[in-house]
């Protein structure tokens, strides 16, 4: 049964980089049809995505947040990590790794997520 | 991108039907046949309820349903039970890779 373990900072000052990574057990990202993302979800408020990415390199992110976020994937260690630069209290959220299905060609629309990770909360305060 | 447009709660009493709508535009909701639904309780994490506008994950009661027409996109809940207080959250493919989510709806069982 494929699991998603997100490790992250848990506090972060506004205007630093808020780091988050994803490990990925019982199945592998190499290979695998899928893409890799994030959604976050800020206290009492609802889902947001943040962005995704596929073992080749491809990726794609919220419109909104494209010009903070990197997003890359390390299939030597399944692993799939997220960069969100110059952090505001807005962006205290919950954030959970996910995968997103299916994504087989140029010509794939992949659009639903399962499973999900636990989520890790990420508090921005100084 | 703005977000999918759901209403903020629907509420019903329990073996009563209610249907939660999900309205985005031709770039989204009515451009692809690409629609999902989950499920959230409180404190817990998001699970899906529903695939490509229609399709049930195993293990999700037939009591839920769903379809779309035009921009709108429609979750029913058949039968209500007490454990379906939650919220629901539909969500688009919207073009190039990415998707959308809609607002959220609070389900009340009465």
């Amino acid at each position: 049964q494929l699991r998603m373990q997100e490790s992250g900072p848990g506090l972060v000052k506004p205007s630093e980089t808020l780091s988050l990574t994803c490990s990925v057990s019982g199945g592998s990202i190499s290979g695998s049809p899928h893409f890799w993302d994030l959604i976050r979800q800020p206290p009492g408020k609802g889902l947001e995505w943040i962005g995704g990415v596929h073992f080749s390199g491809t990726s794609s992110s919220n419109p909104s947040l494209k010009s903070r976020i990197t997003m890359s994937v390390d299939t030597s260690k399944n692993q799939f990590s997220l960069n969100l630069t110059s952090v505001t209290a807005a962006d205290t959220a919950v954030y959970y790794c996910v995968r997103r299905c299916c994504f087989f060609d140029s010509g794939s629309y992949p659009n639903w997520f399962d499973p999900w990770g636990q989520g890790t909360l990420v508090t921005v305060s100084s | 991108q703005s977000a999918l447009t759901q209403p903020r709660s629907v509420s019903g009493s329990p073996g009563q039907s209610v249907t939660i709508s999900c309205t985005g535009t031709s770039s989204d909701v009515g451009g692809y046949v690409y629609v999902s639904w989950y499920q959230q309780h409180p404190g817990k994490v998001p699970r899906l309820l529903i695939y490509d506008v229609r399709l049930r994950p195993s293990g999700v009661p037939d009591r839920f349903s769903a379809s779309k027409s035009g921009d709108t996109a429609s979750l029913t809940i058949s039968g209500l039970q007490a454990e379906d207080e939650a919220d629901y959250y539909c969500c688009s493919y919207a073009g190039s890779y990415s998707v959308l989510f809609g607002g959220g709806t609070k389900v009340t069982v009465l």
